[in-house]
């Protein structure tokens, strides 16, 4: 059988629903928190960010929400689109940008 | 101009060789960064450079040796590595300093170097 850490948590959705993708983070600490995709065979692409002295910020069909007393971060994504497949990481930082674990969302037609 | 392009793409060395990988932005950002990511695990960061002279080092093995010639380019020596280095080597860049004033860790990312270590 394959070990527990090979597998990403993954998310399916049918197209047109919306996404909820959530994230733990670890230091209290952290300035600001991001939302970074990644397709297959490409580098990460930022997506949004979020301040720590904000609770929740929207883009184009993106909304991060931001709890620093659970320390969550969430990302929501309006009306998933098929473009919207790939692995999602929410990322901390302060002086440094240091990568969370990943999510990957998978989006049926 | 707003990539990152990252050569060559795939690469495949022995244990006793020396190699390099290279990374070139030209849209004037000040802070290069080296990120190494194994499959299916986040990004993990190696080396991150401002205006040109290494900010941080996280702990990597000396066998990586990171250069950054000048404002556009950043190379990652190679030397002696494990099979355990395979991976795929990202570079990134940004505005300035991730954190610093005016950034919040918007990192522009090439599609990576993908090493295998024989």
């Amino acid at each position: 059988g394959e070990s527990v850490g090979l597998h990403l948590p993954t998310l399916s959705v049918q197209e047109g629903d919306n996404s909820i993708i959530n994230c733990a983070y670890s230091n209290s600490a952290s300035d600001y928190f991001i939302w970074y995709k990644q397709e297959s065979g490409k580098g990460p692409q930022f997506i949004i960010d979020i301040r720590s002295n904000m609770d929740k910020r929207q883009g184009q069909r993106v909304t991060v929400l931001l709890n620093k007393t659970v320390k969550h971060l969430s990302l929501q994504i309006a009306a998933t689109q098929p473009g919207d497949s790939a692995v999602y990481f929410c990322a901390e930082g302060s002086y440094k940008l240091i990568f969370g674990s990943g999510t990957r969302l998978l989006v049926r037609p | 101009d707003t990539e990152v392009t990252q050569t060559p793409k795939h690469l495949v060395m022995g244990m006793t060789n020396k190699k390099s990988l290279k990374c070139e932005q030209h849209m004037g950002h000040r802070a290069m960064y080296w990120y190494k990511q194994k499959a299916k695990k986040p990004p993990e960061l190696m080396f991150v450079y401002s205006y040109e002279k290494l900010s941080i080092n996280e702990s990597v093995p000396s066998r990586f040796s990171p250069e950054c010639p000048n404002s556009s380019l950043l190379n990652l020596h190679l030397h002696a590595l494990q099979p355990e280095d395979s991976a795929l080597y990202l570079c990134a860049s940004s505005q300035v300093l991730a954190g610093g004033p005016g950034n919040t860790g918007e990192l522009f990312f090439g599609e990576g170097s993908r090493l295998t270590v024989l």
